[in-house]
């Protein structure tokens, strides 16, 4: 078992552009979740997927933001247009049922 | 939704000091883990707690879920042990972790 991987780890990119960042769980985890993490904050979640099906977005997930995990396995996450406010460390973690294990991260940067 | 507090929010101790790190939150909780989040980003678990008394090496954390706090101890502190401490928790109703603000451990030689 070699955890939780994200791809890419670093991401620049112009203003405007669209991104896809990719996550691959733990293997036989069936959850996953999302988050986006600021300078100096919490990370926040933003979204939550029980095998494919996504359960849970939060409010922060505007409608440039899209998910999905199309064979209950790895998930993207696609930002549409971004803006220099996107810029951020957007994490995935994944659990079997509670305790959850998180990836290394992918740092965006929109200039 | 549940609120998340932790403090101290910074604390700078010498190397050898023991230290205790604390998470309030407001409501019942199914889940309570505490992570240590690297220089590097990465977020490290610590516990999964959500009730009780763990051990793992010089790290310890107890919760007391009635009360709505944990708490994580930290004995003779080591300089690797620097950088930010983060109790996550998830309310019964709902399957996402809220994060505290963390706390940021400067552990001096």
């Amino acid at each position: 078992d070699t955890g939780v991987s994200q791809d890419p780890r670093h991401k620049i990119t112009k203003r405007g552009q669209n991104v896809t960042f990719r996550c691959d769980p733990i293997s036989e985890h069936n959850r996953l979740y999302w988050y986006r993490q600021t300078l100096g904050q919490g990370p926040e979640f933003l979204t939550y997927f029980q095998n494919e099906a996504q359960l849970e977005k939060s409010r922060l997930l505007s409608d440039r933001f899209s998910a999905e995990r199309p064979k209950g396995s790895f998930s993207t996450l696609e930002i549409q247009r971004t803006e220099q406010g996107d810029s951020a460390m957007y994490l995935c973690a994944s659990s079997f049922s509670t305790e959850q294990y998180f990836g290394p991260g992918t740092r965006l940067t929109v200039t | 939704g549940i609120q998340v507090e932790q403090s101290p929010p910074d604390l700078i101790l010498q190397e050898g000091a023991n230290s205790t790190l604390r998470c309030n939150f407001s409501d019942s909780v199914n889940n309570l883990q505490w992570f240590h989040q690297n220089p590097w980003g990465q977020l490290i678990n610590l516990f999964y707690i959500p009730s009780g008394t763990k051990q793992n090496g010089r790290l310890s954390a107890t919760t007391v879920a009635t009360e709505r706090y944990s708490l994580l101890y930290i004995s003779s502190s080591q300089t690797t042990d620097s950088g930010v401490y983060f109790c996550a928790v998830e309310g019964n109703y709902g399957q996402n972790f809220v994060f505290g603000p963390g706390t940021r451990l400067s552990v001096l030689p």
